[in-house]
């Protein structure tokens, strides 16, 4: 079981441009959610997707967008990006229809720098 | 105010030592109680959850809860170098896939 897979690893990008992140959740789940972690801070829940459609979102503004494919797998897009946008992002995986909510696997991370 | 209140550290403790890692938190719909560790250059572990208030041990681990406080701890016992980590407390409101609300994390050193 290969788990949680994200791409790329690291990411380098100049303010205004558009990034698209990637997220294979582990075998099994239903359910992705994104969450953002900049230096020295907890995760941060950007937004989760089941069913292909967004369920829930937390406190980030229009430019960060998703989409979940019908093999579960999901994107992160952000648009115009700001020097602020630098972070870790993460993805977790989880079931909705086995298992529990405790149970969010995480992958290792997209580290974003913005210049 | 942030909801969930995490000290930050860094903590260092010689091997063998208890460890004691504690959160505040203020929204008290808050049920479900977690702790994740973090090594350097990679995603969050799920160490133990809790539901509610109580206690609960899992090997080194102990995870406490005290509602009526706003207090959650988590305990190391017998550390080891291994252990040397972030660690994150999390919670959220509901028994479905809600999202999760973390801590900061402290960092967490033990020395040889």
């Amino acid at each position: 079981d290969a788990g949680v897979t994200q791409s790329p690893t690291h990411l380098i990008k100049t303010r205004g441009q558009q990034v698209t992140l990637r997220c294979s959740p582990k075998s099994g789940h239903d359910t992705v959610s994104w969450y953002q972690q900049a230096l020295g801070q907890g995760p941060q829940f950007i937004f989760q997707y089941y069913e292909e459609e967004e369920r829930q979102r937390g406190n980030f503004p229009d430019r960060f967008s998703g989409h979940q494919f019908p093999n579960y797998s999901s994107e992160l897009n952000v648009n115009a990006l700001l020097l602020g946008d630098s972070a870790l992002y993460l993805c977790a995986s989880s079931s909705r229809t086995s298992g529990s909510v405790y149970e969010q696997y995480f992958g290792p991370g997209t580290r974003l720098t913005v210049t | 105010q942030k909801e969930v209140e995490q000290d930050p550290g860094p903590l260092s403790v010689p091997e063998g030592a208890i460890v004691s890692l504690n959160c505040t938190y203020s929204n008290s719909a808050f049920q479900y109680f977690m702790w994740y560790r973090q090594y350097s250059r990679k995603g969050p572990e799920l160490l133990m959850y809790t539901y509610s208030s109580g206690n609960k041990e899992d090997g080194r681990f102990t995870a406490q809860v005290d509602k009526s406080s706003k207090y959650i701890s988590l305990f190391i016992r017998d550390s080891q170098p291994s252990d040397s980590a972030t660690y994150l407390c999390a919670m959220n409101r509901y028994s479905s896939a809600s999202k999760i609300i973390f801590g900061s994390g402290t960092r967490l050193s033990i020395r040889p």
